[in-house]
């Protein structure tokens, strides 16, 4: 079945460090991948997104390319902040089942200090 | 305009008790979400609702269910409570974009089990 591998945390880095959360995924079709993240005490949000091989997704200083031949979608800031402390989270949905919500993965915890 | 509002925030039960979880979505969307978030495990699909209807089930077993009401408000019941249901319950909500990934996560409702 579907499934998504993130990397274990927790991540810390310091203030301005360069920042990679790896992720991978097993999948049947053709499916799109996200990155959510979840601020202390909030609920969950999408962070950016990409529904097709060689896509990058953009959002905040982050990205993330949709790798098919490596069936990864690592996410990258160059210069983290310490509000980009949270919790993330990488996920896929198959775009040819409608039937199937959002697979996620464990969820990445970084921790950015000044 | 209003995000995702569950309730209650926190809910204390014993072992054998039934927990009722609330969840309104966005106004306008028609689609709602389940996911359960342990520690440790990530978030594991529940249950999807859409137009009234059960569309999906994650792998839980049968004392989990919901319902979906005619406001598009729904419910998630948890009877005969064990320990280990103990986790953060998060709702989801989404629109026209339903089943393709874009959700928007409500804040969760802790429940603790003892």
């Amino acid at each position: 079945g579907n499934s998504v591998t993130q990397m274990e945390g927790p991540v810390t880095l310091s203030e301005e460090a360069f920042l990679t959360i790896n992720c991978t995924y097993t999948a049947t079709g053709y499916p799109s991948l996200f990155w959510y993240v979840q601020y202390p005490g909030e609920g969950l949000q999408l962070l950016l997104k990409a529904t097709k091989a060689d896509d990058k997704g953009s959002n905040k200083g982050f990205e993330a390319t949709y790798r098919k031949e490596t069936t990864s979608f690592h996410l990258e800031k160059g210069s983290v902040q310490v509000s980009d402390s949270a919790v993330y989270f990488c996920a896929l949905t198959s775009a040819n089942q409608a039937g199937t919500a959002l697979i996620f993965g464990k969820g990445t915890t970084l921790s950015v200090s000044s | 305009e209003a995000g995702v509002t569950q309730s209650p925030t926190h809910l204390i039960k014993t072992r054998g008790q039934q927990a009722t979880l609330r969840c309104s979505p966005i106004s306008g969307h028609t689609s709602v979400y389940w996911y359960q978030q342990a520690l440790g495990l990530g978030l594991q699909f529940l249950l999807w609702y859409d137009e009234g209807e059960e569309r999906n089930r994650g792998n839980f077993p049968p004392r989990f269910s919901g319902r979906q009401f005619p406001n598009y408000s729904s419910e998630l019941n948890v009877n005969a409570l064990e320990l280990e249901d103990s986790a953060l319950y998060l709702c989801a909500s989404s629109g026209e974009d339903r089943g393709r990934g874009k959700l928007f996560f409500g804040s969760g409702t802790q429940l603790s089990v003892l």
